[in-house]
């Protein structure tokens, strides 16, 4: 079965232009939750998707907005990108939206923001 | 709000044994994930430990006390390429969300 695929893997920008990022999960499964990694914050929680609905946001300014398409694959996208933006996005899948089920991540995308 | 601490970094010997702790906020947890993130990779999964006691995976164990609001990863037999960062990871209940903690990086010396 093939993993969570995530495109593209890295991408460089600069200020005050917008980026759209790609998540296609496991097969099968229908959560597909966001993050931003960077080197002092860790992992922090954007927001998560199942069956085409947002079922939770972290605490991101309104810059950061995503959706879920009918085939579970899901995009992530970021306006007005500012410098602090440059980070690790990774994806993960489940199979389902409970907080139980284990995530399986992508590669993630590096983003640089110039 | 809730929270999750683990040490940033460790260093052990090939061979040797190590424990990486994390605590967390009692509250709202509904069980604890760790991950093995190698530099420039993808997290990928280590165990979840929803009740109090210790899972053993092979040389990765897990244990959780929910009480003391505190887990812990034992990694036996180190290897090389067991040098990584552990996340730690919370399970929130109610809510759909997890919270990481910032990782600990993990070296192992030969």
């Amino acid at each position: 079965k093939a993993g969570v695929t995530q495109t593209p893997r890295y991408l460089i920008k600069t200020r005050g232009q917008q980026v759209t990022l790609s998540c296609s999960p496991i097969s099968g499964h229908r959560s597909v939750s966001w993050y931003q990694q960077t080197p002092g914050q860790g992992l922090q929680f954007l927001f998560e998707y199942f069956s085409e609905t947002q079922r939770n946001k972290g605490n991101f300014p309104g810059r950061f907005s995503g959706r879920q398409f009918s085939n579970s694959r899901s995009e992530m996208n970021v306006s007005t990108l500012e410098l602090g933006d440059s980070a690790l996005y990774l994806c993960a899948s489940s199979l389902a939206s409970g907080s139980r089920d284990t995530q399986y991540f992508g590669p993630g995308t590096r983003l640089t923001v110039l | 709000g809730q929270n999750i601490d683990q040490p940033t970094e460790m260093t052990a010997t090939e061979g040797a044994i190590v424990q990486i702790n994390c605590t967390y906020q009692t509250s709202g947890f509904n069980g604890l994930f760790w991950y093995q993130q190698h530099a420039g990779e993808a997290p990928t999964f280590l165990s979840y430990n929803v009740l109090d006691g210790l899972e053993e995976k092979g040389r990765f164990s897990s244990f959780l006390s929910r009480s003391k609001g505190y887990s812990y990863l034992l990694l036996k037999e180190l290897q090389m390429k067991d040098s990584a960062s552990y996340l730690c990871a919370g399970a929130t209940s109610g809510t759909y969300k997890y919270i990481f903690g910032t990782g600990t990086r993990l070296k192992v010396l030969a």
